[in-house]
């Protein structure tokens, strides 16, 4: 998946438990995005980076946190999962975000398929 | 708030047809459009991206035009295979911010 890795790839939990999942780039691109993909929601920003340890919120970050302490690495932290964040959460990267159209593509990561009880 | 909108949320059509697949959007400040491409339980695939200033763009049987002023983009998928099968989404990214808002996505099937 050209250079994105999303660990774990599935996860079941309990209500109340943090759960982290892992995006990793081998790309060195600049921004990264965490997205959750819903039936009858499609999908909605979560948390973006536009660098090392400068985030910002999306559309549904509340219930979400996010760290990114390097380059490669954009972590995203459900603090205490609820039975609403059931969803399929997708990583994109994208070298930045004006200049040639190319370097706006996202690309996106396989998934991490998150399940709380 | 950008709402986007992809008719019809399936299709069915068999090998060999041409086709059409719809997205609009409700605010034409647009910065691009994307296309992208998902198949089950994986992730997304881009397919075209137009900027707000292009008409179209293409890409071997893929064309996707772009009439921002009426908020409309096409998908045309000419000698549709059965590998084309898949949910096509479109995304729209505003002239502020990062995010990209999504459609809802078209299911095609295109059948031997």
């Amino acid at each position: 998946d050209a250079g994105i890795t999303q660990s774990p790839r599935h996860k079941v939990t309990e209500t109340g438990t943090p759960v982290t999942l892992r995006c990793h780039q081998t790309e060195n691109h600049r921004y990264m995005y965490w997205y959750r993909q819903d039936p009858g929601h499609g999908l909605r920003l979560i948390h973006y980076s536009y660098g090392v340890k400068d985030t910002d919120k999306g559309e549904v970050s509340d219930g979400y946190s996010v760290s990114r302490s390097k380059t490669e690495d954009f972590l995203l932290t459900l603090e205490s999962a609820t039975s609403s964040q059931t969803s399929v959460y997708f990583c994109a990267i994208s070298e930045r975000t004006s200049g040639s159209s190319g370097a706006n593509v996202l690309t996106f990561g396989a998934g991490s398929r998150l399940t709380v009880l | 708030k950008q709402e986007v909108t992809q008719i019809p949320a399936a299709l069915s059509v068999p090998e060999g047809e041409n086709l059409v697949l719809n997205c609009s959007f409700t605010d034409s400040a647009i910065y691009n459009l994307q296309w992208f491409r998902q198949d089950p339980g994986k992730g997304l695939t881009s397919l075209l991206l137009i900027q707000s200033s292009q008409r179209e763009q293409t890409s071997g049987r893929l064309n996707a035009s772009l009439d921002k002023s009426s908020g409309r983009s096409t998908l045309y998928i000419a000698a549709s295979q059965p590998g084309d099968s898949a949910t096509y989404l479109c995304a729209v990214r505003g002239v502020s911010g990062y995010a990209l808002n999504f459609g809802k996505g078209t299911s095609l099937l295109v059948t031997p």
